[in-house]
């Protein structure tokens, strides 16, 4: 099945600089790569994603890259804010038949210090 | 309701007693999936259901975990005999039965064994 790994755990910067948060996964079938992005306390949600017929995707403040040949995605968060301080996970899956169970990484919990 | 709810939205249980936790998916999404979320870590995959086609019970840690869906409805995680290891957020999702669509999660049930 697939397997998805996500780096780093935790990852503390500067309010106004960037953050990366960096995935890999296994299984060339994979063809979607959303990212979810978790507040204390709350639900997880959607806040980008990614098909694999597109190498870049952005959405204000936020952008993902996905590169095919080496299986890894990434998550570009500019321009931090404490707002953003929140735990993130990427995930992949695939369509085949209609079965697309969808695989999370491990999440990286990001600290945004004012 | 508009999105997927969990019942109940806390439980506290003594070692030993069965639990029963609730999902109701968005209506029309077929495929539901079960996490586990223990406190500060990431989302542990218990269980994936789509449409009639039989679980992915992968994800189930012991014999004492099962979970049942009827159809396209609501999802019911039952745990036998609790543990104070079990004590834990569980989250269900659910989503669209497509290559690729986004997952939607209810607010959890958190789960306290004493």
């Amino acid at each position: 099945g697939e397997n998805v790994e996500q780096h780093p755990s935790t990852l503390s910067v500067q309010e106004g600089d960037s953050a990366v948060i960096k995935c890999t996964y296994s299984d060339s079938a994979s063809n979607y790569f959303p990212w979810y992005k978790q507040e204390l306390g709350k639900r997880p949600q959607l806040i980008i994603d990614i098909r694999s017929n597109v190498g870049e995707k952005k959405d204000q403040r936020i952008a993902v890259t996905l590169n095919k040949t080496a299986k890894h995605f990434s998550l570009h968060i500019t321009e931090t804010q404490p707002e953003d301080s929140a735990v993130y996970f990427c995930a992949a899956s695939k369509g085949s038949g209609g079965y697309q169970k969808v695989t999370f990484g491990t999440g990286t919990k990001l600290q945004v210090i004012p | 309701g508009a999105g997927v709810s969990q019942s109940p939205s806390n439980k506290v249980t003594e070692k030993g007693k069965d639990v029963e936790l609730r999902c109701d998916p968005i209506s029309g999404h077929t495929a539901l999936y079960w996490y586990r979320q223990r406190l500060g870590q990431g989302l542990e995959f218990l269980i994936y259901f789509q449409g009639n086609s039989a679980p992915d019970k992968s994800g189930l840690p012991s014999d004492r975990f099962s979970a049942e869906r009827t159809g396209e409805s609501v999802s019911t995680l039952t745990i036998q005999r609790t543990q104070q290891e079990d004590s834990a957020v569980y989250l269900c999702a659910s989503s669209l039965v497509a290559a690729g669509t986004e997952a939607f999660f209810g607010q959890g049930t958190r789960l306290t064994v004493v």
